[in-house]
């Protein structure tokens, strides 16, 4: 079965850096492309990054391009994303989700890991 | 701002219909499809509607929803406790090259 599982969140300063990995079984990964997406404390989802299933084309939203990048492994089956200039507003639970066909069409999500940005 | 415009919030009885509205622009929902997320309370979004329309298997048929011109809508008839739950509405942004989200609604059963 599809399973994606999520870590590498935690607690960091301000201007501090973290990497999120996914590890994607129960499907070939290379066939999807991947999203990250994000959820503030009581607030909506926020659709971060997108990969293509060869890692040819990356897309960012405008609150962190420059800052975060999307990468994938095929050897591992693993998605990641390097976040670099953390700042307070990136606390957040960072959902992996799988991509089927179509922009936005998210079949399979992850459980989430918390990154909690923090003096 | 989301770029989705949704309602924040809709109560309703058990066993009455609710309609969420999920209004955007060509960019996004005039030319794109639109995606319905179910999120039950502490778990991660669960896709209940793709391509406008359909349903994926195991999501019952007293969910429905539609799309016209820039604007979509998720129906919930029969409705359960168990339907309590955020209920986002989502499409790709043809102007931002990204997925857009609606605010979220929160659905309340009284």
């Amino acid at each position: 079965q599809v399973q994606l599982v999520e870590s590498g969140g935690g607690l960091v300063k301000p201007g501090g850096s973290l990497r999120l990995s996914c590890a994607a079984s129960g499907f070939t990964f290379s066939d999807y492309s991947m999203n990250w997406i994000r959820q503030a404390p009581g607030k909506g989802l926020e659709w971060l990054s997108y990969i293509d299933g060869d890692g040819s084309t990356m897309y960012y939203a405008d609150s962190v391009r420059g800052r975060f990048t999307i990468s994938r492994d095929h050897a591992t089956n693993s998605l990641f994303l390097q976040m670099n200039s953390l700042r307070t507003e990136d606390t957040a639970v960072y959902y992996c989700a799988r991509e089927w066909t179509y922009y936005a069409y998210f079949d399979f999500w992850g459980q989430g890991t918390l990154v909690t940005v923090s003096s | 701002q989301s770029v989705l415009t949704q309602p924040p919030s809709a109560s309703v009885t058990p066993g009455q219909r609710v309609t969420i509205s999920c209004s955007g622009s060509t960019s996004n929902i005039g030319n794109n499809y639109v995606y319905w997320y179910q999120q039950l309370p502490g778990t991660a979004p669960k896709l209940l509607i793709y391509r406008n329309n359909q349903r994926p298997s195991g999501v019952p048929d007293r969910i429905s929803a539609s799309k016209s011109g820039t604007s979509a809508s998720l129906a919930i008839s029969g409705l359960r406790s168990e339907d309590e739950a955020d209920y986002y509405c989502a499409a790709w942004d043809e102007s931002l090259s990204g997925v857009v989200f609606g605010g979220g609604t929160k659905l309340t059963v009284l």
